[in-house]
């Protein structure tokens, strides 16, 4: 079976840019995650889909953050404009219904800003 | 207080020997905690879940202390190959779905 996969891999981008992350879940998973590792610091949650829907984005940073799972398959998290902080490596988790908390992760995204 | 707290480690045992270490919690609401591993510059890896007293899994070991608030993980018979970082995570609760992370233990496991 397929493990959750993340696009890209890398991104340096530079202060006020746009980047666009991708995250696909394993497949029959309803349940989709976002978090982030910023250097030093622990794992921390952006937000959370069941399906298409929100349910919790209680860790988005702020406005510049804008995550969408259209369809209830693969999801993308934008970050426009970036800022310096915003560099880290960004994990895509995904889980069963009926098992929403035992979450397997993807390999991430490394975003470095400028 | 830190929601979730772990030793950073390094610690460094001898191949064969058994380690143990803890993670402790402050929200009293979870339920659910688990231990993933995490190896250098990868994805952290699901290795166990503990949602009620234990858990027990080949070499590992995974309890959990609610009077205490912690939770442990033994490693019996450790390998080479363990070496790595170990996360303790919870559940949020309160109605979230997210996981709170420690910052892991850097366990190293020399030949």
């Amino acid at each position: 079976e397929a493990g959750v996969t993340q696009f890209p891999s890398h991104s340096v981008i530079e202060k006020g840019q746009t980047v666009t992350l991708r995250c696909d879940p394993i497949s029959g998973h309803d349940n989709l995650y976002w978090y982030r590792r910023v250097m030093g610091k622990e794992i921390k949650f952006l937000l959370h889909f069941v399906k298409e829907s929100k349910q919790d984005e209680s860790g988005m940073p702020n406005n510049r953050f804008l995550a969408e799972r259209t369809g209830g398959t693969y999801s993308t998290l934008k970050v426009q404009p970036a800022e310096l902080e915003d560099s880290g490596v960004y994990f895509c988790a995904s889980s069963q219904w009926r098992a929403r908390y035992e979450q397997y992760f993807g390999p991430g995204t490394r975003l470095t800003v400028t | 207080r830190k929601e979730v707290e772990q030793d950073p480690g390094p610690f460094n045992v001898p191949e064969g020997a058994t380690v143990a270490f803890n993670c402790t919690y402050s929200n009293s609401a979870s339920q659910s905690f688990f231990w993933y591993r995490q190896d250098c510059r990868k994805e952290p890896k699901l290795l166990m879940s503990v949602y009620s007293s234990g858990n027990e899994d080949g070499r590992f070991t995974a309890q959990l202390n609610r009077a205490s608030q912690y939770i442990s993980l033994l490693i019996r018979d450790s390998k080479l190959s363990d070496s790595a970082t170990y996360l303790c995570a919870g559940e949020s609760g309160g109605g979230a779905d997210g996981l709170t992370f420690g910052k892991g233990t850097h366990l190293i496991i020399q030949p």
